[in-house]
């Protein structure tokens, strides 16, 4: 049973260019949560979504930052125009149906590095 | 304001001693959990600690909640080397908010 899947693991961009994340959650998991996290620390809540639905985007910046998860394929975190400051680690995970306070399960995350 | 507070921050122990790790939340929660992550990798499940006065062990650690007190604690035994790496607790509100995570402890175990 495979785990929690995001690519690329590492992603370079140039100041200005877009950055595409790709989470595809485990089997059967119909929740997603995107996190980011900056060097030294702790994670930090951007996005929840359901198939096709944005359930709380709280934590998500109000510019440039998107998040869809279409009826088929994985979840997509898009980020436009991308800044050093946006330079981190991005980590989605999963939840089973049943609600948010299920365990969450990581990926691997996207270590993203903008030049 | 939802938050959390670990300390310490950083930890340097000798492999053989004992030391804990504590998780300060600011709000009620019934649900709090704690994990791992080596350097450059994901974050693994440690513990989900689910009532007051809960209690989990897993080999050299043990995880603990104080829920009136709003406090976990993870307790490392002998610690050995393969225990290096960064801890973190975090929790769920009891509403419609995220998981909310501390800053983490990074736990360096030496000969």
């Amino acid at each position: 049973n495979a785990g929690v899947m995001q690519n690329p693991r590492h992603l370079v961009r140039r100041r200005g260019q877009e950055a595409r994340l790709r989470c595809s959650p485990m089997k059967g998991h119909s929740h997603v949560y995107w996190y980011r996290q900056l060097p030294e620390e702790g994670l930090k809540f951007m996005v929840y979504l359901q198939k096709e639905n944005i359930i709380d985007e709280s934590g998500m910046p109000k510019e440039r930052f998107s998040a869809e998860f279409p009826k088929e394929g994985p979840s997509i975190l898009r980020i436009q125009q991308v800044v050093r400051g946006d330079s981190a680690a991005y980590f989605c995970a999963s939840s089973p149906p049943g609600g948010r306070f299920n365990e969450q399960f990581f990926g691997p995350g996207t270590r993203l590095t903008v030049l | 304001e939802l938050k959390v507070e670990q300390n310490p921050l950083f930890l340097s122990m000798q492999e053989g001693k004992n030391y804990t790790i504590y998780c300060n939340y600011s709000t009620t929660s019934d649900r709090l959990y704690w994990y791992r992550q080596d350097p450059g990798k994901s974050l693994e499940s440690l513990f989900v600690l689910l009532s007051n006065g809960a209690v989990k062990q897993e080999g050299r650690l043990m995880a603990s909640l104080d829920t009136k007190a709003r406090l976990s604690t993870l307790h490392i035994t002998a610690a050995v080397h393969d225990l290096s790496a960064t801890y973190f607790c975090a929790f769920f509100y009891s509403g419609n908010t995220p998981l909310v995570f501390g800053k983490g402890t990074r736990l360096s175990v030496i000969a």
